[in-house]
């Protein structure tokens, strides 16, 4: 099992540019999500799913996009990037169950630069 | 709303300290609460959870007790080791009964960077 992978590692993009960061889990999770990592800040939920086609809006949703076609693959897509989307990118996935006993798996992120 | 709250940082230990990472948490019900850690250049990994009062959750000597009464959940090791240096966020799932779905939606802490010296 690879887990949950993340492509890329880094990204420098310039003001106003899109991109879409990659998410997969082999797993067959159904419950997949996206945070973004800030100093002084924790994680904060930006999107997630709990299953193909489902998809929800978290605590920080304001510039990026998700879809989920399959139950393997969750994109994160930034359509017009902002200096302030500049953070670390963390995606996981976890079984779909009532969330008490949850145990979330996270890939090894994604480093953002936006000038 | 749900919130968690950890002892600022960073914390700088010698080898051989105990440690105590300070959590408190705000939330309704019966939250579950977990410990992840991040060790450089990683993603976050689970280090242990507890799911209801007086739960102790354990993992590689690592404990933490499920406090309803004082709304904590401080992690506490006995003897840290250089290879413990990581940053430690606490996080909680609320109860399902707390309204809405809960979906696995963590909360977490600000995270604690924990340096340990040889």
């Amino acid at each position: 099992n690879a887990g949950v992978t993340q492509t890329p590692k880094f990204q420098v993009l310039k003001t106003g540019q899109s991109m879409t960061l990659q998410c997969a889990q082999d797993m067959n999770h159904e419950y997949m999500s996206w945070y973004r990592q800030d100093p002084g800040m924790g994680l904060r939920l930006i999107h997630y799913s709990v299953g193909a086609g489902i998809t929800d809006q978290g605590e920080v949703p304001n510039g990026y996009n998700v879809s989920r076609s399959t139950t393997e693959d969750f994109p994160l897509r930034l359509l017009s990037a902002a200096p302030s989307q500049t953070s670390v990118y963390f995606c996981a996935s976890s079984r779909h169950t009532s969330g008490r006993n949850n145990e979330q798996f996270f890939g090894p992120g994604t480093r953002l630069t936006v000038l | 709303g749900n919130s968690v709250t950890q002892m600022e940082g960073p914390v700088t230990l010698s080898e051989e300290a105990f440690l105590t990472i300070n959590c408190t948490y705000t939330a309704t019900g019966y939250p579950s609460l977990f410990w992840y850690v991040q060790y450089p250049g990683e993603g976050l990994q689970l280090l242990l959870k507890a799911t209801k009062a007086d739960d102790k959750g354990s993992n590689k000597g690592f404990e933490a007790t499920y406090r309803k009464e004082t709304t904590s959940f401080h992690l506490e090791k006995g003897s840290v080791q250089v290879s413990d240096s990581a940053v430690y966020f606490c996080a909680l799932v609320p109860a399902p009964n707390a309204g809405g779905t809960s979906y696995g939606k963590l909360t977490f802490g600000q995270g604690t960077i924990l340096t340990v010296h040889p």
